[in-house]
């Protein structure tokens, strides 16, 4: 069974400096990756995925996510924090089996301080 | 249409009373999948279907739970004598048949059980 974890439930960075919200997963085999943000109230917005090459993967609003699969890590980055950014982060994993569920962690909330 | 469109957004239940909700995937998307987000933000996946037919179930309490996508209908998906531990989120989400599908979810519906 895959897993993922986000072992920060809170991260804080000041507005303009890079940010940096972690997240490892467990899954047999080569997994698919996502990373979605969650603003109050709201659903789940797509950011980016990992599906194969380039381990560096570029989504919206600025993020981007690094696949290292020595280390099963996807964290997801962008290089100077908004105060706009400030949302709940998930990352997820599913399997390459064909329409696999997501499996998602717990979420790390992000708080960009002006 | 171009987003995953569910009803209600609000749903206050009192214990043992039904639930019903219900969800427009994006069109053309084959797959719909339903996800109950509870405290402390947990995702936990439900069911999925493929058109019309259950793809993966393994979520589902299937004792008080149940859900439907009928050909030319909103899917949906029913809770029979709701409990107190059934006060949720309940998402729902949507993707074409392809390897590494972006899953897309909907705003989701917010079941009060009281």
């Amino acid at each position: 069974a895959q897993s993922v974890a986000q072992p920060e439930d809170q991260v804080n960075v000041a507005e303009g400096n890079p940010l940096t919200v972690k997240c490892t997963y467990s899954v047999s085999g080569n997994p698919y990756l996502f990373w979605y943000v969650q603003y109050p109230n709201r659903g789940l917005q797509f950011l980016l995925k990992y599906i194969t090459g380039d381990n560096l993967v570029k989504g919206s609003y600025g993020f981007e996510a690094e696949f290292n699969k020595s280390q099963t890590s996807f964290h997801l980055k962008k290089p100077s924090a908004l105060v706009s950014d400030s949302a709940l982060y998930f990352c997820a994993v599913s399997l390459r089996t064909g329409n696999e569920k997501l499996t998602f962690g717990t979420g790390t909330r992000l708080t960009i301080i002006p | 249409g171009e987003e995953v469109a569910q009803t209600p957004k609000h749903l206050v239940r009192g214990e043992g009373q039904k639930a019903k909700l219900y969800c427009a995937p994006i069109k053309g998307h084959s797959y719909v999948f339903w996800y109950q987000q509870v405290l402390k933000n947990e995702f936990k996946f439900l069911i999925s279907f493929q058109n019309e037919n259950v793809f993966d179930e393994t979520g589902m309490p299937k004792e008080r739970f149940s859900a439907k996508c009928l050909p030319n209908s909103p899917c949906s998906l029913e809770i029979q004598a709701t409990k107190l531990e059934d006060s949720a989120v309940y998402f729902c989400a949507s993707s074409q048949y392809y390897s590494g599908n972006t899953i897309y979810f909907g705003e989701g519906s917010w079941l009060t059980v009281v």
